[in-house]
């Protein structure tokens, strides 16, 4: 499986931008980026996802490296409630795998008032 | 956005009891449904998957007897726990995807198994 890393932990304070890094040097063609969070206790959710291009949506952005090699997710003002674990994930959009989400260590983000 | 629901959030059981767990999906058709173990201050670890109909694929590691799967229908998956120890306890998470291309994941909120 291609993976990815991340750093362990951030931090940010609140209403300030904040940028993740993913890098996935050995991602191949075939593979989406995705990003997902959990917040202490819950699932997962979904956040956002992309192939090559930069996404944005009502939750974040996706910058995604000419290469492919690395990606930034983008908080673009912090709340509290973003304090959470983001998950950078890479799947297979052919099914290869069975299309399965591995989840890695992910960033554990915290956010100070 | 669309909803999974999981039931029980939490249950405490005796050793040596079957516990179950219910996954549904509530506003979609899930051809997928995965199961994810979560242990304190970990990732989530995937422990099978399961299309409609079919028999589950079991993650390497991961005891298919012991961890029971059905996915009956399109809307509901469930977990059994067959014959619990207290190191099964943990964060059990079910999530659901409407179909390959469809490329979000839903999850449950998870159920938090207490062997005793």
């Amino acid at each position: 499986d291609a993976k990815t890393t991340q750093p362990n932990s951030m931090e940010s304070n609140e209403e300030e931008p904040v940028h993740l890094p993913c890098n996935h040097s050995t991602i191949s063609g075939t593979d989406y980026i995705h990003w997902y969070r959990q917040l202490p206790s819950q699932g997962p959710e979904y956040v956002i996802h992309g192939l090559t291009s930069n996404v944005n949506n009502r939750m974040a952005s996706l910058a995604i490296a000419e290469d492919r090699k690395s990606s930034t997710l983008i908080l673009h003002r912090a709340t509290l409630r973003d304090a959470a674990v983001y998950y950078c994930i890479l799947r297979d959009r052919l099914g290869n795998q069975g299309g399965k989400l591995i989840f890695g260590q992910g960033t554990e983000l915290s956010v100070k008032p | 956005g669309a909803v999974v629901s999981q039931h029980p959030s939490r249950v405490i059981c005796k050793s040596g009891t079957s516990v179950k767990i219910e996954c549904r999906s509530l506003d979609f058709q899930a051809t997928t449904m995965f199961w994810y173990r979560q242990f304190p201050k970990q990732s989530l670890m995937l422990m099978a998957t399961s299309n409609e109909g079919s028999k589950a694929t079991y993650e390497q590691g991961v005891e298919k007897d012991k961890f029971l799967i059905n996915h009956a229908s399109l809307t509901l998956s469930t977990l059994t726990v067959t014959s619990a120890h207290p190191e099964d306890s943990s964060f059990y998470i079910c999530s659901a995807r409407e179909t390959l291309a469809k490329n979000i994941q839903y999850f449950g909120a998870g159920t938090r198994l207490s062997v005793l």
